[in-house]
């Protein structure tokens, strides 16, 4: 299989506070994405970052690729409630398939 | 903007019945997609539509199958179903860039939630 893994698979963690999740993967990429999912709804894109592309920013999210450990972390920064909801990296490798990792569940306290 | 609609919403099949969901998008995108979502699985990839005309599989083909019917429409069929192949299934597209690597964001639905008895 070609999926990714990301780990911890939950995070819960106090509103303000950092949230750090980290996403692995098995071949070569183009590009890997973030993706956010509110319960029962479907994924909305956060941020790409691409293969020669180390660290990214977008708001409070951060992003870093290492393509040498085929690894990518996402960084919310000054989490709020209203982030709790599951996070998914993706990526794509030369072809048309974008394949996605496990998922984080994060949950932030009020 | 509908962006990406899926239907139905929510379906409970016997095993062995048939079905198909519908995927529909109005942002003129050539690539279209089909995922399960499983707990604890993430999102898995049943079959892609690279552009109009064509199919390709997945990780997860065995038991599906799909229609291009044109370029807004992508449809997902189980032929007989089985509790398997309980799960929420997502449509998503994007717009390809030329031959180059994919940079395009996935646009996803809400997804259908399909239960086999």
């Amino acid at each position: 299989s070609q999926q990714g893994e990301e780990d911890p698979q939950a995070l819960s963690i106090q509103e303000g506070e950092n949230a750090t999740m980290n996403c692995s993967y098995k071949t070569s990429i183009n590009n890997l994405q973030w993706y956010r999912q509110n319960s029962g709804r479907g994924l909305v894109h956060l941020i790409l970052i691409r293969s020669n592309e180390r660290e990214k920013h977008s708001g409070r999210l951060r992003v870093t690729l290492d393509t040498s450990k085929k690894s990518s972390s996402l960084l919310i920064t000054a989490s709020r409630a209203a982030d709790t909801a599951s996070y998914f990296c993706a990526h794509t490798s030369g072809t048309y398939k974008y394949i996605f990792g496990t998922g984080t569940r994060l949950k932030v306290l009020a | 903007n509908a962006g990406v609609t899926q239907t139905p919403k929510f379906q409970v099949l016997k095993t062995g019945q048939s079905m198909t969901l519908q995927c529909a998008q109005d942002m003129n995108h050539n690539s279209m997609y089909w995922y399960r979502q499983d707990p604890g699985m993430g999102l898995r990839l049943i079959y892609y539509s690279a552009s109009e005309g064509t199919t390709d599989k997945g990780e997860v083909p065995n038991g599906y199958n799909v229609s291009r019917l044109n370029k807004r429409e992508f449809s997902l069929r189980l032929e007989s179903a089985a509790p398997s192949q309980t799960s929420v299934y997502f449509c998503a597209s994007t717009r390809m860039t030329g031959t180059g690597p994919l940079t395009g964001e996935l646009f996803f639905g809400e997804g259908s939630r399909l239960t086999v008895l």
